[in-house]
């Protein structure tokens, strides 16, 4: 079993939808963050985040951290927000130890 | 533009030679960090640097891999006797440095493909 899990691992979507996708882990964080690729590889931070919620623009990412779980949510989705979203969670040990474990991704498209 | 920049952004080379990538950090940023990703996989974490000090490399960097960032500044990958397994794109990025030393959010760059023939 994978240590950060995503889900759906594809999702289709018509503009306007509200978006849900969903991150679990099962190691002890420090941080989780919530990334967004584009075609062609161009990697974005969206959130970092270790407790509550976040909301930047339409996009919204909240975490549980006793239920190790995290969603991203996009309000009014549009066809630009088509790309790859990656969990990714900062394992609990400061300094040396560095392990930033990523999730495999969510592709999104959104239909016009 | 002041963001993370990489270069080259593409590089075709065949089996058997040396390649060196050079990543240019956001300018105040302590942390600078190196990962790769192949074809329909997550990035991998490779190696971080703290200003000029190599903290942390993982088990996937082979002899082949060495990395530097000699001032703190910018830094370099390369890769000795590329492999076709080497094919991947190569991203850098870099951050402030945390409270008690831990890590910030991080901003990469557009990364450097790499094709070994």
């Amino acid at each position: 079993k994978n240590e950060v899990e995503q889900s759906p691992q594809n999702l289709t979507a018509q503009e306007g939808e509200f978006i849900t996708i969903n991150c679990s882990y099962s190691v002890g964080i420090s941080a989780l963050h919530w990334l967004q690729q584009h075609p062609g590889g161009g990697i974005v931070s969206l959130f970092m985040l270790s407790s509550g919620k976040k909301k930047h623009g339409r996009l919204i990412a909240t975490i549980n951290i006793q239920e190790k779980h995290s969603s991203l949510h996009i309000t009014a989705s549009h066809p630009r927000d088509s790309a790859v979203y990656i969990c990714a969670v900062q394992q609990q040990a400061w300094g040396s130890n560095y392990q930033l474990i990523w999730g495999a991704g969510t592709k999104l498209i959104i239909k016009p | 533009d002041t963001g993370v920049s990489q270069d080259p952004r593409h590089k075709i080379t065949k089996r058997g030679q040396n390649v060196t990538f050079r990543c240019d950090p956001i300018s105040e940023h302590n942390r600078l960090y190196w990962y790769r990703q192949t074809l329909g996989q997550g990035p991998e974490f490779l190696t971080y640097f703290q200003n000029e000090a190599q903290l942390e490399k993982s088990r996937l960097l082979s002899d082949r891999f060495s990395a530097e960032r000699p001032k703190g500044s910018f830094s370099t990958l390369e890769i000795q006797r590329t492999e076709q397994g080497d094919s991947a794109m190569y991203l850098c990025a870099s951050s402030t440095l945390g409270l008690a030393g831990g890590h910030n959010e991080q901003f990469f760059g557009p990364g450097t493909r790499l094709t070994v023939l």
